[in-house]
């Protein structure tokens, strides 16, 4: 069965520094993988996804994420953290049907520190 | 621009009430979605529908069932409310494409059973 792990429920950052979240996936084809954020009181917004072609994807808000089909991975990264970006970050693997059904992970929150 | 919205932001009903949840959106997706979101679990999906009076269980169904009679509303409905249904409440739509099209979320109903 799909599974989605995020092994960081909690990560502290200060402002300017660089980050990584990891998702580690399990899904037995090539996957549909996406990064979802959700501000405090928010809904989800798309930060990313990969279905195919370049390994390393770029989003919005300075954000990019690498496939990594031999370590099962899609990790997000920006360079250089603001303030603003303290949220919830949840990667997805697409089920794999054209319904369009996502597994989500866990979710990692991020801190950041001033 | 895509909208997905949500009847309410906040709920407070008491237990063996029928809780009625809406969910309305304007891009004449045939995809919507149902999911609860609680800390630490992550976004899990309740019910789902790829068309107009046509859904299928989620992953966690029990307690819930659906209505679309429409194509941009899909209604969650609480049977009997219990304490066990306090929950973040998320909805979303998607066009009926491959597996890489993007899920649209509304802004949540936060539902506290008492």
């Amino acid at each position: 069965a799909q599974s989605v792990t995020q092994p960081d429920i909690h990560i502290t950052v200060s402002e300017g520094a660089s980050l990584e979240l990891r998702c580690n996936y399990s899904y037995g084809a090539t996957p549909y993988l996406f990064w979802y954020v959700q501000s405090p009181g928010q809904g989800l917004q798309l930060l990313l996804k990969y279905f195919s072609g370049d390994t390393l994807v770029q989003g919005i808000k300075g954000f990019e994420a690498e496939f990594k089909r031999s370590q099962s991975s899609f990790n997000l990264r920006k360079p250089s953290v603001h303030w603003s970006d303290a949220a919830e970050y949840f990667c997805a693997v697409g089920a794999g049907s054209n319904t369009g059904k996502l597994i989500f992970g866990q979710g990692t929150t991020l801190q950041v520190k001033p | 621009d895509v909208k997905v919205t949500q009847s309410s932001r906040y709920l407070v009903k008491r237990t063996g009430e029928k809780v009625f949840l809406e969910c309305v959106q304007d891009m004449d997706h045939e995809n919507m979605f149902w999911y609860r979101q609680d800390p630490g679990l992550g976004l899990r999906l309740i019910y789902f529908s790829y068309d107009v009076k046509m859904k299928e269980k989620g992953d966690i169904p029990e307690g819930y069932s659906v209505s679309r009679e429409k194509k941009e509303r899909f209604s969650l409905i609480l049977e009997s409310a219990s304490t066990n249904q306090t929950s973040m409440y998320l909805c979303a739509s998607r066009p009926p494409m491959g597996g890489q099209e993007t899920q649209y979320f509304g802004p949540g109903t936060r539902l506290l059973v008492l």
